[in-house]
């Protein structure tokens, strides 16, 4: 079965400080590892797909990286509004449009 | 270009009533998802449309639970004789195609649904 988990659960960060995000998954078949960013009360936006391992996308202060196993989002000198829940997701070879989200890393950036 | 439209945003029903949840996908867009979020937990799949099709329903509840996506109008997502455990976040996607590559996924804001 498909399974995708996210770690850590949360991470609290200064303003400036950067990290990683990990998205650890398994899945028959890889057609694509997306990430997406939730606010509270929103629905999540998309930031990223990924498709082959050694692939790699920036967004501002965002990277996305994936190999065979997991896929990392960097987050560098991050800022407040960049507080929000990163969302991990797998989307099999032979599933159409059914994403396998992960539970999530709630991510604060204080001043 | 709208985005995905969902309404109501917050829904509240009495346990045994029906809930009716509504999304319009993005212009241009012809295929429609719908995910559960409850509290605690992670995005579930429940169901995907295309215009008058269901295609995959793997992840909608056997009973109380039906979707549709008619030729004109937007996709309605209808939860008959309402239970506690319906309460959740109820958000609905649109993409454009199923080609090779992923599908990328825009979402509606959701739906809110609280039963008493």
């Amino acid at each position: 079965e498909d399974q995708v988990t996210q770690s850590p659960e949360a991470l609290r960060l200064q303003e400036g400080e950067s990290s990683s995000l990990n998205c650890s998954y398994t899945v028959s078949g890889l057609r694509g590892l997306f990430w997406y960013r939730q606010d509270p009360g929103k629905g999540p936006e998309f930031l990223f797909t990924l498709y082959s391992a050694g692939e790699e996308k920036e967004k501002e202060r965002l990277k996305a990286t994936l190999t065979k196993k997991e896929s990392f989002l960097h987050i560098t000198a991050p800022k407040p509004e960049d507080s929000a829940t990163y969302l991990c997701a797998v989307q099999a070879a032979d599933s159409w449009g059914k994403l396998q989200f992960g539970a999530g890393t709630q991510v604060v950036v204080t001043p | 270009n709208a985005g995905v439209m969902q309404n109501p945003r917050h829904l509240v029903r009495r346990r045994g009533q029906e809930a009716r949840l509504r999304c319009s996908p993005m212009k241009g867009h012809s295929h429609v998802y719908w995910y559960r979020q409850l509290p605690e937990e992670g995005l579930k799949f429940m169901v995907y449309l295309q215009k008058e099709n269901i295609i995959d329903e793997s992840g909608m509840p056997k009973e109380r639970f039906s979707a549709e996506f008619p030729k004109e109008g937007p996709s309605i997502l209808r939860i008959q004789q309402v239970v506690r455990g319906d309460s959740a976040a109820y958000f609905c996607a649109s993409s454009t195609n199923t080609g090779t590559e992923g599908e990328k996924l825009f979402f509606g804001s959701g739906t809110q649904l609280s039963v008493l």
